[in-house]
């Protein structure tokens, strides 16, 4: 009964493959993020969605594409993999606008770009 | 746009001593504070907050204190113990606008 799943945990891929990890919630939240933790553990915002609709992009390459079909899912697709790109991504969900609440996170997903 | 920063990136202490993380935010429109704990291979996992019209909040052995004027807001966490070893984060974000910004995290080490 996991608030924010995403899949999958680890992913291995070479260099300019295409790959997509996805996230979904089911506390109603409004409000989804894909953060990325790089190996000296900052966490950087990315994306951020209300109700299926981007809010925040933070100067993210434009090989990452984030696509949310509905509120409960956001998903993201990277291409053109590249090495700097290695690091766990974490999905996450908050309440929606207007307040601040807790944001709950996935497990992470551990990308390693060989 | 909203800068947090945090000390120390990394903390030591013996167990059953206190351990303070103190972090300081630019943006004075920030009016949330919440701190979150990452163990090893885990999820962060949010363990306090506080907002801006609230000077101190207490849970157990964990504190936040905040100080609107000079920006700061600091986790004070009493009689560690080997369990409290994680890396901690503390974070800004303002009311209405979908963005949390992290601090670089703390790797704390609590030694029995």
């Amino acid at each position: 009964d996991t608030a924010v799943s995403q899949t999958p945990k680890y992913l291995v891929t070479q260099m300019g493959n295409d790959k997509s990890i996805k996230c979904e919630q089911n506390l109603g939240h409004d409000t989804m993020y894909w953060y990325k933790q790089d190996s000296k553990k900052f966490l950087k915002i990315m994306f951020s969605y209300n109700n299926k609709e981007l809010i925040i992009n933070e100067t993210v390459p434009n090989r990452f594409s984030p696509k949310s079909p509905d509120k409960a899912h956001l998903n993201l697709h990277i291409n053109s993999l590249e090495l700097g790109d290695s690091a766990v991504y974490f999905c996450a969900s908050s309440e929606g606008t207007g307040t601040n609440t807790e944001a709950f996170f996935g497990q992470g997903t551990r990308l390693t770009v060989v | 746009g909203e800068n947090v920063e945090q000390h120390p990136s990394t903390l030591s202490v013996q167990e059953g001593d206190s351990a303070v993380i103190k972090c300081t935010y630019s943006d004075s429109a920030s009016n949330y504070f919440p701190w979150y704990k990452q163990e090893l291979g885990k999820r962060p996992q949010l363990i306090i907050d506080i907002r801006s019209n609230v000077g101190e909040k207490k849970d157990q052995r964990i504190a936040v204190t905040l100080n609107k004027t000079a920006k700061h807001f600091s986790l004070h966490i009493t009689e560690t113990q080997p369990e409290d070893s994680a890396v901690y984060f503390c974070a800004a974000s303002v009311t209405g606008y979908q963005k949390v910004t992290f601090g670089t995290g703390t790797k704390l080490q609590v030694i029995p």
